[in-house]
């Protein structure tokens, strides 16, 4: 069955400090890989898209890594801002397929 | 602005309602997705359009549950007999695909309670 797990489920950090995010995936064939960010009550908002073919992807202070042999991703933040604060959810898409996997997310809070 | 727009965007309504939802696509995009989210729980997949064509559904669309995209531009939502099991948030998506799913824009979102 094809599956994204996300973790940490939930993550509380002090502003200026780093984190990760992890997400791990079954999908086969695997086309490309998201991550988005979510503020409450808001539409996803795109940070990353990589194709297997990618290592790393940045987008200011998010960097995105795949491994795609070990069906592997993770999120990184630099010096961590109070508008981080965020869902950010893993999407996976099959190659030859329409259909996006969904993950349930990892729930950011950055604290003053 | 040029981004998706869903209306209306909060809906409060009785057990037994009909509601309908809008959402208009970027204008160049020939794909319409709708999601559906619950609280703490990431999106789940509902219907998506390829121009005017209703290409997938999925289970989750009871018969209550009905979506048009008539000219292949704005798309609708339609939930009939609500229950307070349909609360929850619809997403709307487009993108322009060709072989596989493009990069995909999200609507704000239409907040559903079902009181």
């Amino acid at each position: 069955k094809n599956q994204v797990e996300q973790s940490p489920q939930s993550l509380i950090i002090l502003e200026g400090k780093n984190c990760t995010l992890q997400c791990n995936y079954t999908v086969s064939p695997f086309s490309n890989l998201r991550w988005y960010k979510q503020d409450t009550g808001r539409g996803p908002v795109s940070l990353t898209i990589m194709t297997f073919s990618e290592n790393t992807k940045s987008n200011g202070r998010y960097t995105a890594t795949l491994d795609a042999d070990t069906k592997q991703s993770s999120l990184h933040i630099t010096a961590s801002q109070l508008s981080d604060s965020a869902s950010y959810i893993c999407v996976v898409s099959g190659y030859n397929t329409d259909k996006l996997i969904f993950g349930t997310g990892t729930r950011l809070q950055v604290f003053p | 602005d040029t981004g998706v727009s869903q209306d209306p965007r909060h809906k409060i309504t009785k057990r037994g309602q009909n509601v309908t939802f809008r959402c208009d696509p970027i204008s160049e995009h020939n794909r319409l997705y709708w999601y559906r989210q619950t609280l703490g729980q990431g999106p789940e997949f509902l219907t998506y359009f390829q121009n005017e064509a209703q290409l997938e559904k999925s289970r989750l669309l009871s018969d209550r549950f009905s979506a048009e995209r008539p000219k292949g531009s704005f798309s609708t939502l339609e939930i009939q007999r609500t229950e307070q099991g349909d609360s929850a948030m619809y997403l709307c998506a487009s993108s322009f695909a060709g072989q596989n799913t493009g990069e995909l824009f999200f609507g704000e979102g239409s907040r559903l309670t079902v009181l």
